[in-house]
């Protein structure tokens, strides 16, 4: 069993929808979770950064993590056809030791 | 921009063959992480320094090696190349040991 599970999709939505992206991990020991987003060919760009449980807000995204399930989501509201990307979820230990990365969400958004 | 650095974008080189990828983090972050990303194998953690020193590794083959120098910049190593080492290879920094927070451009590298 891989320590973090994430569907490879592809996940394909209307202009304007909500995506719920989600991943699941074994570990408890992870305390930091990141979202990034890449585009095909670029480095992964960080979208979300949280410490522990709870939920965090920028803009459009919203990270939930909810650690006694073991379940983090990203929420992106009015999706646009410029958040077609893949989405990595991550996790790192407490002391921050090598981050694991779950294996990326294709997302397409149709105009 | 994300303030990584690393050079060169592209590079092809034959089987057998010694290849250094240089990494320059952000100003003032300490951390320095190597990934390997692959179509097959997603993104893989192979190794961090933190302010010089080694800090964790991950699924990184004996064939490769990195350093981590003063000016904090970075090296990764890859000898004794193979078909199987075609990838992207991404160098990300951070100001701890928190997590890869931000992730350079990436090298692709061929092995023909």
């Amino acid at each position: 069993q891989k320590e973090v599970e994430q569907d490879p999709g592809p996940l394909s939505v209307p202009e304007g929808a909500i995506v719920s992206l989600n991943c699941t991990y074994s570990n408890s020991a992870f305390q930091y979770f990141m979202w990034y987003r890449q585009y095909s060919r670029k480095g992964p760009e960080l979208l979300m950064y949280t410490y522990s449980s709870g939920n965090k807000e920028d803009g459009r995204f919203t990270a939930q993590v909810d650690k006694s399930s073991k379940y983090i989501s990203l929420f992106i509201r009015d999706s646009q056809p410029s958040d077609s990307a893949t989405y990595l979820c991550a996790m790192s230990y407490t002391g921050g030791f090598k981050t694991i990365f779950g294996a990326g969400t294709r997302l397409f958004v149709k105009a | 921009d994300s303030g990584v650095t690393q050079t060169p974008k592209h590079l092809i080189t034959a089987t057998g063959q010694r290849v250094t990828l240089r990494c320059s983090p952000r100003s003032g972050d300490l951390s320095v992480y190597w990934y390997q990303q692959s179509l097959d194998q997603g993104l893989q953690f192979l190794i961090q320094y933190y302010n010089g020193e080694e800090r964790a590794k991950g699924n990184i083959l004996e064939r490769f090696s990195a350093q981590q120098f003063p000016d904090l910049h970075s090296e990764l190593n890859l000898s004794s190349l193979e078909l199987g080492d075609s990838a992207l290879y991404f160098c990300a920094s951070s100001v701890e040991s928190q997590g890869s927070r931000f992730f350079g451009p990436g090298t692709r590298l061929t092995v023909l």
